[in-house]
């Protein structure tokens, strides 16, 4: 256990779905990330918070939306995803922006 | 571009101690060794990292060589969970201009056998 949590850990959606992706921290830190990982591919990152601030998007397309509500919750909104968005997204966290990053177990995501 | 070299592959019998070689020859003064694992569709847990010095925790040890253009990982009693792909990362801290993306390169399988 690394003290950040994904839910679902799971899921199957369609082209025309939208969903959430959530991750929780229990480590009191300050910035979150979402990566994404596809099949026999480095990761990606897709968005950084500090402070509850986005920091970055790394040319992220829109129908990917990250929502961070506080520093201990990070939302990743899909809509209208594509079958090549299927991968595992993986959300990190580090005590402040920049710092050694803990993981959690990740969403396996399949779009059909 | 990850700037280290690691072998695709090691094996290591349960039990024994498996040392994971990287090599970071353009490393500069200001860039720490960390080390990551992956467990098969899980996400990466972090290990250790060091800057120069020798470091060890409940985890495994790394050896940093004096030059610091390469180190090893020691896992120092492996066991069936051990397996997994270990990637050595080299990072320049936020404070001098790094970034906050970590790149992972290939890493090293390990297979740990009984």
């Amino acid at each position: 256990e690394t003290g950040v949590t994904q839910t679902p850990r799971h899921l199957v959606m369609g082209m025309t779905n939208k969903k959430s992706l959530k991750c929780e921290q229990h480590l009191g830190h300050n910035a979150m990330y979402w990566y994404k990982q596809s099949a026999k591919k480095p990761l990606e990152l897709m968005f950084v918070y500090n402070f509850k601030e986005q920091t970055e998007n790394n040319s992220v397309p829109s129908r990917f939306s990250p929502e961070c509500p506080n520093s201990s919750h990070l939302f990743l909104h899909l809509h209208t995803l594509q079958p090549e968005d299927s991968a595992l997204y993986l959300c990190a966290s580090s005590q402040d922006w920049g710092e050694t990053q803990y993981f959690g177990p990740g969403t396996r995501l399949l779009v059909l | 571009d990850a700037k280290t070299t690691q072998p695709p592959s090691m094996d290591c019998a349960e039990g024994r101690a498996a040392n994971l070689p990287c090599n970071h020859s353009t490393i500069s003064g200001n860039e720490y060794v960390y080390w990551y694992r992956q467990i098969h569709s899980q996400g990466p847990q972090y290990i250790i990292h060091g800057l120069k010095n020798n470091e060890t925790n409940e985890m495994a040890s790394l050896i940093i060589t004096e030059d610091r253009k390469s180190s090893t990982l020691i896992l120092p009693h492996a066991t069936l969970r051990d397996t997994a792909v270990y990637y050595c990362i080299v990072r320049l801290v936020i404070t001098q201009g790094g970034s906050e993306k970590l790149v992972f390169g290939k890493g090293t399988k390990l297979t740990v056998n009984p």
